[in-house]
């Protein structure tokens, strides 16, 4: 059975800072989604990840994919108070068709 | 159509009550999801169809839960005899599937309280 496990669950960080979140997955999968969700909102696709290596950015975020370690970055560089929210990465078993597994999702709170 | 709608965003319906919730998906797409999310956790796979067949159903889609998706567009997720722990946020979520990879788009969810 796939499991998903994201590091930290709880992040407090101030403005200006660098940080990681980290997303293992315990099945070999070369699609990884990261999504954004605010409080009482829907989640929010941030970045497709799709071989070995891939690498995205938009703004100050960038997400990597390793699949050889099972492992998926979301690297924030300089954070800011409007990156607070709650940040899921998804596996994909099947390769677009089945459905995705979820992490428990890491609680960002950005303070100035 | 600007994205997955759901329809009711709140419902809340005493125990033992049957309830009913429909997504409309994003209209070109023809993957539909159904997830359930719970305070602090990521969503939980409950059911998908691609078109109007439903492919797979997870061990969460007990009995009482039924979903339909019959002409390929809009579905619906039926949960009947509700019990305290149906309370969650049921998500729709819709993609397209063919060639390439295509991620899933979500809806608002609809908010379901068992009192």
């Amino acid at each position: 059975e796939l499991k998903v496990e994201q590091n930290p669950l709880f992040l407090s960080m101030q403005e200006g800072k660098n940080y990681t979140i980290y997303c293992n997955y315990s099945t070999t999968s070369d699609r990884l989604y990261w999504y954004r969700q605010d409080p009482g909102k829907s989640l929010e696709s941030l970045f497709v990840l799709l071989s070995n290596g891939a690498v995205k950015q938009e703004g100050r975020l960038m997400a990597s994919l390793d699949t050889k370690a099972r492992l998926s970055t979301l690297h924030i560089t300089a954070a800011v108070h409007d990156l607070s929210a709650t940040y899921f990465c998804a596996v994909d078993l099947r390769r677009g068709q089945g459905n995705l597994i979820f992490g428990k999702g890491t609680k960002l709170s950005v303070k100035p | 159509d600007t994205g997955v709608s759901q329809n009711p965003r709140h419902k809340i319906t005493k125990r033992g009550q049957n309830v009913t919730f429909r997504c409309d998906p994003i209209s070109e797409h023809n993957r539909l999801y159904w997830y359930r999310q719970t305070l602090g956790q990521g969503p939980e796979f409950l059911t998908y169809f691609q078109n109007e067949a439903q492919l797979e159903k997870s061990r969460l889609l007990s009995d009482r839960f039924s979903a339909e998706r019959p002409k390929g567009s809009f579905s619906t997720l039926e949960i009947q005899r509700t019990e305290q722990g149906d309370s969650a946020m049921y998500l729709c979520a819709s993609s397209l599937v063919g060639t390439g990879a295509r991620e899933a788009f979500f809806g608002q969810g609809t908010r379901l309280t068992v009192v």
